[in-house]
């Protein structure tokens, strides 16, 4: 099993609706969790941390279940600026005092008018 | 906030010449760096990460090599390019364990 998996995709949603994806680990220990969102040829930029509670940013809803190990994002009233790669984010086992992340292959969403 | 700085944006190089890219942070002191390689339609590798200056570890056996000579300053080299080396270079940082990281503009490099 990999460590983080996503569904490489690609969604194409119509203008409007709403989308979600999940992002399963492997790490039962692992303590932070992100949502990062990646354009065509750019760099990974954050879009939001994922806490336990789960939180809301505008459209976007994340949420974490542990028992299941897997978190969530839920995009309402998509935009066609949505249309990126979403990349799951975990963090992995303590090394020389400090949590790597390990990060997910991505899921791509395409928003069409 | 700070800003991180990588270049060049685009390479492209032949088989068995060397590499040196360069990332440079400013806006914050002491940061974790790392770099990290992302080949198309794939997720992030990291390469390498630091702690300090001169203190470099590695995740994945290859013909790469990373330096730290300054606490801002982040190096990754290779004497003899590979074909498999192809891919986009990213530099991150981040401010401890757990936390957010945030990432340079890459560098795409095609090795042919």
């Amino acid at each position: 099993r990999k460590e983080v998996e996503q569904d490489p995709g690609p969604f194409n949603v119509p203008e409007g609706a709403t989308v979600a994806f999940n992002c399963t680990y492997s790490n039962s220990a692992s303590q932070s969790f992100f949502w990062y969102r990646q354009d065509c040829r750019k760099e990974p930029k954050l879009l939001m941390s994922v806490y336990s509670s789960g939180n809301e940013d505008g459209r976007f809803t994340a949420q974490l279940n542990r028992a299941s190990q897997y978190i969530s994002l839920l995009i309402r009233d998509s935009k066609l600026s949505d249309s990126a790669t979403y990349l799951c984010v975990v963090n992995g086992p303590l090394v020389d005092s400090n949590y790597q992340l390990i990060w997910g292959a991505g899921t791509k969403l395409i928003i069409k008018p | 906030s700070q800003t991180i700085h990588q270049w060049p944006a685009t390479l492209v190089q032949p088989v068995g010449s060397p590499l040196s890219l360069e990332c440079t942070v400013e806006g914050t002191s002491n940061p974790n760096l790392y770099w990290y390689r992302q080949a198309a339609g794939r997720g992030l590798q990291l390469l390498f990460y630091s702690v300090g200056i001169g203190q470099i570890s590695s995740e994945v056996p290859q013909n790469l090599s990373a330096s730290r000579p300054q606490d801002r300053q982040f190096i990754l080299s290779s004497k003899k390019l590979l074909l498999s080396d192809s891919g986009f270079y990213l530099c991150a940082v981040d401010r401890g364990p757990r936390e957010t990281q945030y990432f340079g503009p890459g560098t795409r490099l095609l090795v042919l």
